[in-house]
């Protein structure tokens, strides 16, 4: 069973501050996501990483993918009010051979924004 | 708005009651998806369905029963469920892609359900 651990679980800062959360796991991944789902909604991804030591920019967020494509981190700067929402990793095994892709979900990292 | 639609986005059933959630997508994929959403747990896989066929069926307890008409409509069939089935029951939808990379997976908003 490949398992995503995710750290923080809850995570509590000011606005305008930085943080990092984590995505951590002992298998390789083909490729990692993060969504984030807000309340009363499904999740929505936010990112794609396939690359070992991959990192993509999404404005404010900093999304890197570790060398041995076991790892993941999520790094926020100058954290909003609308970030607030749980960010869910996902690790792919590729491709079933049956036309569709199963994706393993970390718990997720709970983060509210306070004004 | 992620072109995956859900019914109902409530229900609350009592453990002998027979209801179906159902799930629309509206934008061409082939691949859907249902998933079980608990408090502190991860997500779960239940069924994956391509093309219409059953993939994959996770050690789903019967109780739950699936059906995809067509590429756009998936349904989870419930019955006899037990207080702790209650949940948030996700459909999603992806397009069949590159084998090296996990496809994007549109979610709906869920169907919280809960038993009592």
């Amino acid at each position: 069973t490949q398992l995503l651990e995710q750290s923080p679980q809850f995570l509590s800062i000011q606005e305008g501050e930085n943080l990092t959360v984590y995505c951590n796991s002992s298998s390789v991944f083909s490729s990692l996501q993060w969504y984030r789902q807000e309340p009363g909604e499904g999740p929505v991804l936010l990112v794609t990483v396939v690359t070992g030591g991959e990192v993509k920019k999404l404005k404010r967020l900093t999304f890197q993918f570790g060398d041995a494509r076991k790892d993941s981190s999520l790094h926020i700067t100058a954290a909003q009010p609308g970030d607030t929402g749980l960010y869910l990793c996902a690790g792919s095994r590729g491709y079933s051979g049956a036309g569709s892709y199963q994706l393993t979900f970390g718990k997720g990292t709970k983060l509210s924004v306070i004004p | 708005e992620t072109g995956v639609t859900q019914t109902p986005r409530h229900l609350v059933m009592g453990m002998t009651n027979k209801k179906s959630l159902k799930c629309e997508q509206h934008l061409g994929h082939n691949a859907m998806y249902w998933y079980k959403q608990s408090a502190k747990k991860p997500l779960e896989l239940m069924f994956v369905y391509n093309f219409k066929e059953q993939t994959e069926n996770n050690s789903v307890p019967s109780r739950f029963s699936p059906e995809c008409p067509n590429s756009s409509h998936l349904f989870l069939h419930l019955h006899t469920l037990q207080p702790e089935d209650s949940a948030l029951y996700l459909c999603a939808s992806s397009l069949p892609g590159l084998a090296l990379v996990g496809n994007e997976q549109f979610f709906g908003p869920g169907t919280r359900l809960t038993v009592l």
